[in-house]
């Protein structure tokens, strides 16, 4: 079937904007995780959503980031107030609530701040 | 506090030889311990994964030893090919408790040359 698929792939912003990412898991899977590439710090988890459970935002990395899963299917990443350092690759990734601990990644989006 | 470290950064091996990546993790509590692949511009693909309970597991040209005394565990690909140039990730998790977020090594990039 289809796999976890994020848009938009390719995001160019101006500093202080605010961006939204999209990110659809593959119809069956109850968990979503979103995780943070950048050159610097590799691959950093940001926020975990379980059914309907109360989100683990322990991840995230300031209040400007925030997240949210609507009919526990699609999750929106929001950035506010973007800065130069929120440059980076966003990764959504699902799977299914037996067997959380195997994660299947999207493309990414690559969002670039000036 | 980097819980995942791996080593080398990069690493060049000629068709045909042995590539060989290392991972060394803090953390006991880890127990699923996963090996991701990813080509630019793609997300990581989960490859290969193992739990302390043995201390290898094979998948083709992929092996994945374990050594629980030393937390340490690498990857090692026989018979490397062109294709296998990528980069890859070590990852660990707890999956006793929690939302089972991957922590990441920083990654090895990989090129087998013809």
């Amino acid at each position: 079937g289809a796999g976890v698929s994020q848009s938009p792939s390719n995001k160019v912003t101006e500093k202080g904007k605010d961006v939204e990412l999209r990110c659809d898991p593959i119809s069956g899977h109850t968990a979503l995780y979103w995780y943070r590439q950048s050159l610097g710090q590799g691959l950093e988890f940001l926020i975990y959503f379980q059914g309907n459970s109360a989100p683990d935002k322990s991840g995230l990395p300031s209040d400007r980031f925030s997240a949210e899963r609507t009919g526990g299917s699609v999750s929106t990443l929001t950035i506010q107030r973007t800065q130069q350092e929120d440059s980076a690759v966003y990764l959504c990734a699902s799977s299914t609530p037996w067997g959380r601990e195997t994660q299947y990644f999207g493309p990414g989006t690559r969002l670039l701040v000036l | 506090q980097q819980q995942v470290k791996q080593s080398p950064q990069s690493l060049i091996v000629q068709k045909g030889g042995i590539s060989i990546i290392n991972c060394a993790y803090e953390n006991t509590a880890f127990d699923y311990f996963p090996w991701y692949q990813q080509f630019p511009g793609k997300g990581p693909a989960l490859l290969i994964a193992i739990r302390p309970d043995v201390s290898e597991k094979k998948e083709g040209r992929f092996t994945i030893s374990f050594n629980k005394s030393a937390k340490q565990f690498s990857l090692h690909i026989m018979d490397s090919q062109p294709g296998d140039s990528a980069t890859y990730f070590c990852a660990a998790t707890s999956t006793r408790a929690g939302s089972y977020q991957l922590t990441f090594g920083k990654g090895t990039k990989l090129s087998v040359i013809p």
